[in-house]
């Protein structure tokens, strides 16, 4: 069965420090992927970053990248010179079944940046 | 997310009532699905949609009947409320996914409906 592990039920990062997210993973698919969501206070679901299981390289989209280590099952999330904005629930995620969009998400870890 | 629009955002529900969550999507995307979202605990997939015409149960379908009459729509009824089903509903939607590739496709969330059963 597949499962989403987030181990870090909250983190703090001084502002414009980097941090890291952890997640892992377990999954009999060959072919999958991996998202992380953003999720303010608001209450959306806000999309941040994707990584394909045979994409080789980490994926990268502006000061979020995913840490893929696939031999470990991890896929953390690393983000770059925090702000202020960037405190929130983040989700990790991962599509099964095949190509669909039927995602099981982590618990989630709650980031609180500091001034 | 101007793209997935659902409707209402907020509705308190007595035991028993029915309901309907409208969900909407612009961007002629196949696969839709429905998702709650309870204290702390990641999102739960209820239902979902490959197509019109197409629907299949998630992890926890019980309770919540969905119909897929057109690639835009992708309704969620409760039939019979229940305290158990108060929580916050997400509906989504994307393209076909190249599972394993980097399409760039992603799956767009709607903003969410909280649902209050009492």
């Amino acid at each position: 069965a597949q499962k989403i592990t987030q181990t870090q039920p909250g983190m703090f990062v001084q502002e414009k420090e980097a941090v890291t997210l952890d997640c892992t993973y377990d999954t009999s698919d060959q072919s999958y992927g991996l998202f992380w969501y953003k999720q303010p206070s608001s209450g959306e679901m806000i999309f941040l970053i994707y990584q394909g299981s045979y994409d080789e390289q980490n994926a990268t989209e502006g000061r979020y990248s995913l840490n893929f280590q696939k031999a470990r099952k991890s896929a953390n999330l690393v983000i770059s010179a925090s702000q202020l904005g960037d405190s929130a629930m983040y989700f990790c995620a991962m599509n099964y079944g095949g190509a669909t969009n039927k995602l099981i998400f982590g618990t989630g870890t709650l980031l609180a940046v500091q001034p | 997310n101007a793209g997935v629009t659902q409707t209402p955002k907020f509705q308190v529900l007595k035991t028993g009532q029915s309901m309907t969550l409208q969900c909407a999507q612009d961007m002629n995307h196949e696969y839709m699905s429905w998702y709650r979202q309870d204290p702390g605990m990641g999102l739960r997939l209820i239902h979902y949609s490959v197509g019109a015409g197409i629907t299949d149960q998630g992890e926890v379908p019980n309770g919540y009947n969905v119909s897929r009459s057109t690639t835009e729509d992708f309704p969620l009824r409760l039939l019979s409320a229940a305290p158990s089903q108060t929580s916050v509903y997400f509906c989504a939607s994307s393209y076909s996914i190249l599972t394993g590739m980097h399409s760039g496709n992603t799956i767009y969330f709607g903003e969410g409906s909280w649902l209050t059963v009492v």
